[in-house]
């Protein structure tokens, strides 16, 4: 079945630490990609997208994200983390096969930054 | 800019009754407006996708007798649980899409927790 996937749900990592999370999905043809952030208690925020053009896209906060296209990826890093990063994240891909239409999200990815 | 609403921020009610959840666009408007579900430790799934004028898209597995939508303006659209029962609770997410967006940026409301009793 076509999906996204996240391989990790839950990252503890230390102020300071890089960061990388990992997005896969498994749509063939063209595609759009998203990274959104949703802090506590806080609705979903756009953090990058990726639409063409340069597969090292740079988002907000200093958050970058890299489309390789052979690996069916779109992973997510940050070169040092903030307590304030503490969030869940998710991938999203806006397939083709759906005329544009959707997004289809990824079970998530929470982050606890430690100080 | 591009913030959306959604009202109520939580409800409460028992089991057999009715909700209904707004969604609104607060400065821009949106054609296309997206319902989510979303499961305690779980991804959002699309419940359906509400066109401005026209009968809302349900994806696979969603009755639209038991989520009622209607968006009847380019800044408004509502869900309503019909005879909702403890196994609709959930977090209800709504998004929005700008007008004349050439590609599907959505815009996210901060959700709805329903818990039915």
């Amino acid at each position: 079945a076509q999906s996204v996937s996240q391989h990790n749900h839950h990252v503890i990592l230390s102020e300071a630490a890089s960061l990388e999370l990992g997005c896969n999905y498994s749509y063939g043809g063209t595609v759009n990609l998203f990274w959104y952030v949703q802090y506590p208690g806080q609705h979903l925020q756009l953090l990058l997208k990726y639409f063409s053009g340069d597969p090292l896209v740079k988002g907000i906060k200093g958050f970058e994200a890299e489309f390789i296209k052979s690996k069916f990826s779109f992973n997510l890093r940050k070169p040092s983390v903030q307590w304030s990063d503490t969030a869940e994240y998710f991938c999203a891909v806006n397939p083709m096969n759906t005329g544009f239409q959707k997004l289809v999200f990824g079970t998530g990815t929470r982050l606890l930054v430690s100080p | 800019g591009a913030v959306v609403s959604q009202h109520p921020s939580r409800v409460i009610c028992k089991s057999g009754t009715s909700v209904k959840i707004e969604c609104r666009s607060l400065d821009f408007q949106a054609t296309t407006m997206f319902w989510y579900r979303q499961f305690p430790k779980k991804s959002l799934m699309l419940m359906a996708t509400s066109n401005e004028g026209s009968k809302a898209t349900y994806e696979q597995g969603v009755e639209k007798d038991k989520f009622l939508i209607n968006h009847a303006s380019l800044t408004l659209s509502t869900l309503t649980v019909t005879s909702a029962h403890p196994e609709d609770s959930s977090f209800y997410i709504c998004s929005a899409r700008l007008r004349d967006s050439s590609y599907n940026e959505q815009f996210f409301g901060p959700g709805t927790r329903l818990t039915v009793l």
